[in-house]
């Protein structure tokens, strides 16, 4: 079955702290996206990687930074955590042929204080 | 820039009635619509994948249009139920790549007993 998961549900940090969220897929999937999700804006796409160490910005990559070391991870790096900062974070994996659905971790809920 | 609107962020309806949730787009049509449905705390999870030239897909209660005179795609959830209410989202290929897609802010769900 697929899984993606994501390394925290609830994260509560401070303005300015480096924070860091962990996305694992087990299906082997190529590619992989993070995207945030506020009330009425709906899912907007910060980052994504076709492979290891390739990243492209997505819509919103201000602020933002990512890894892919290994082609099961993708991490999203908020160098600095500001208060506009606070959302849903989701991760989401696709293999690579086209036409394909995204699969979604569970998400983690960012609140910066 | 592909946008994709739904026009309605919530939606009430009674217990076995069929709802029907829209979903309108703009500029060219896609090649593909999917659904996915999202519970709260929880990430998307994929329903339905329409492809552009197929008028209606179905699947166990669920049945989706495309309508690509009208830049449109209609979801039904027949006989619904109250473990159908969840928020509702549509998405289509990005501009840059088929393997990003770009998700419309969701219709709320409500089935009241």
């Amino acid at each position: 079955d697929v899984k993606v998961t994501q390394s925290s549900r609830y994260l509560v940090k401070r303005t300015g702290e480096k924070v860091f969220l962990e996305c694992v897929q087990d299906m082997d999937h190529e590619n992989m996206f993070w995207y945030r999700q506020d009330p009425g804006l709906g899912l907007r796409l910060i980052y994504f990687s076709y492979d290891v160490k390739m990243k492209e910005k997505g819509d919103i990559p201000e602020g933002y930074s990512v890894s892919r070391e290994k082609k099961e991870r993708f991490s999203l790096i908020l160098e600095s955590a500001s208060t506009n900062q606070t959302s849903m974070y989701l991760c989401a994996s696709v293999p690579m042929a086209i036409q394909e659905t995204q699969y979604f971790g569970p998400g983690t809920r960012l609140l910066v204080l | 820039s592909q946008k994709i609107e739904q026009n309605s962020e919530a939606l009430n309806i009674q217990e076995g009635k069929t709802a029907t949730l829209t979903c309108n787009y703009t500029n060219y049509s896609p090649a593909y619509l999917q659904w996915y449905r999202q519970d709260p705390g929880r990430g998307p999870v994929f329903l339905l994948l329409i492809r552009e030239n197929e008028k209606e897909k179905r699947k166990e209660r669920l049945k989706v249009t495309f309508d690509t005179t009208l830049k449109q795609s209609l979801f039904h959830i027949t006989a619904s139920q109250p473990a159908d209410s969840a928020t509702y989202l549509c998405a289509r290929p990005s501009s840059g790549s088929a393997r990003q897609l770009t998700f419309g802010s969701g219709t709320q769900l409500t089935v009241l007993p």
